[in-house]
């Protein structure tokens, strides 16, 4: 079964600076979907940012980027320009073509401070 | 407006009581999810459902039902039989049942269930 899982249970950034979320994945498929939700305290799940697994090219969405390693089964998501509204948790998540119900399996969640 | 409504937004029931919680689109998408988050977790997958008529248990669906009579409702009763049922529930649907292509899972606002 896959498994995704984010180290980081808090960062702190300083608004206008970068901070970058890290997230790692278990799964011996070689196709697959990698998403980044942003949760913030309304606690709507709102996409970041998504990437296909067979393209090489890191996704890129205005000041969000990834950083896609898939040989290190890494998928990290950086921050750029942080703004107060980037604060909230944020899931990376994960999805097989061929999953069951096509089914995201989800990180336990980085929770992102702004500070002023 | 497009989207996906949870109501309502708090519920809380005494404990031994079954409650139903509301999910629909009109979105027009043929895949809906229910998912439970716990403080400081991620999403874990109750059941979902793919097309009228037919839903398949996730993950954690003990103590749980659904039914799928409609394409743009898809209603969860948390049972008695739910050992802790207290958490937060997110509803989410998908554009097409097919595996292949990044698409996303848009979510509702949740509904935030307390049992005492």
């Amino acid at each position: 079964a896959q498994t995704v899982t984010q180290s980081q249970p808090e960062m702190s950034v300083q608004e206008a600076e970068t901070v970058t979320l890290s997230c790692t994945y278990d799964t011996s498929e070689s196709d697959y979907y990698l998403f980044w939700y942003k949760q913030p305290p309304s606690r709507q799940m709102i996409l970041v940012i998504r990437q296909e697994a067979y393209k090489q090219q890191n996704a890129t969405e205005n000041r969000f980027s990834v950083n896609f390693q898939k040989a290190a089964k890494s998928f990290s998501l950086k921050i750029s320009d942080s703004q107060l509204g980037d604060a909230a948790m944020y899931f990376c998540a994960y999805r097989s073509p061929g999953a069951a119900g096509n089914k995201l399996t989800f990180g336990g969640g980085t929770r992102v401070l702004v500070k002023p | 407006d497009g989207g996906i409504t949870q109501s309502p937004k708090y519920l809380f029931r005494k404990e031994g009581q079954n409650v139903t919680l509301s999910c629909e689109q009109n979105l027009n998408h043929d895949a809906m999810y229910w998912y439970r988050q716990d403080p400081g977790q991620g999403l874990r997958l109750i059941y979902y459902s793919q097309i009228v008529n037919d839903f398949q248990k996730g993950d954690i669906a003990e103590g749980y039902s659904v039914s799928r009579e409609k394409k743009e409702s898809f209603p969860l009763t948390v049972t008695s039989a739910q050992k802790n049922p207290t958490a937060f529930y997110l509803c989410a649907s998908k554009s097409g049942t097919g595996g292949i292509g990044p698409y996303e899972q848009y979510f509702g606002p949740g509904t935030r269930l307390t049992v005492t």
